[in-house]
């Protein structure tokens, strides 16, 4: 069976400190693979997707990056934290069937704390 | 872009008794997904039900339903004999291409 993998499950930073936050999934192969930012009270808002290795769509232009450096490895970075890239974040993966419409399954989450 | 629009920012059920969380969208296209997803206290994000545009037929998953109006853009969410594991935040989300839009969710409170 396929699980997903994030880490750390909660993260402390301050401003200005650099970010990476990895995600892996096992039991699959050439999963889409996506990153989402859940904001305090708000749904979850789409910021990278990747369809295939060092192939990286960005949703929304922000201080964030992402890189899939292997098949089922996911990362997202920054260089330089802000006060706002606070919130949960969440990776995501689906199926390659020549389709975006798979289900996508999610991560447990990451918790970040930018103070 | 999408709008996905969730109007109920807090519903309350009794155990055993059902409850109807509401779910508009915003799109042109004919083609797409619909989905509900469950976010409990831990925030692990699980899928309850989802609905192919193209299908007439409302699905269903046990206690499950939806009400899926393609012309109105509506998919309601149907609990049915509500039970305190249902307690969690409610999303509903419109996926086109290879995003997930989401509402911004309905808390749902299941008391005794």
């Amino acid at each position: 069976s396929q699980t997903i993998h994030q880490w750390p499950a909660t993260l402390v930073q301050p401003v200005g400190s650099p970010l990476s936050l990895e995600c892996t999934v096992e039991g699959t192969s050439n999963p889409n693979l996506y990153w989402y930012r859940q904001a305090a009270g708000r749904g979850l808002q789409l910021l990278f997707y990747s369809v295939g290795i060092g192939q990286i769509s960005s949703e929304v232009p922000q201080n964030l990056s992402a890189s899939r450096p292997q098949d089922r490895q996911f990362i997202l970075s920054s260089k330089k934290l802000l006060l706002s890239d606070s919130g949960f974040y969440l990776c995501a993966w689906s199926g390659w069937g020549g389709s975006a419409y798979n289900e996508q399954f999610f991560g447990p989450g990451t918790r970040l704390t930018v103070l | 872009a999408q709008t996905v629009t969730q109007s109920q920012p807090e519903m309350s059920v009794q155990e055993a008794e059902t409850v109807t969380l509401s779910c508009t969208y915003d799109t042109s296209e004919s083609d797409y997904y619909l989905f509900w997803y469950k976010q409990p206290p831990s925030r692990q994000m699980i899928l309850v039900i989802r609905q192919e545009a193209y299908k007439q037929q409302n699905a269903t998953e046990n206690r499950f339903s939806v009400n899926f109006q393609k012309a109105a853009k509506s998919f309601s969410l149907k609990i049915s004999d509500s039970q305190l594991g249902d307690a969690a935040m409610y999303f509903c989300a419109y996926q086109s291409g290879y995003a997930l839009n989401f509402g911004k969710g309905t808390s749902l409170l299941v008391t005794p």
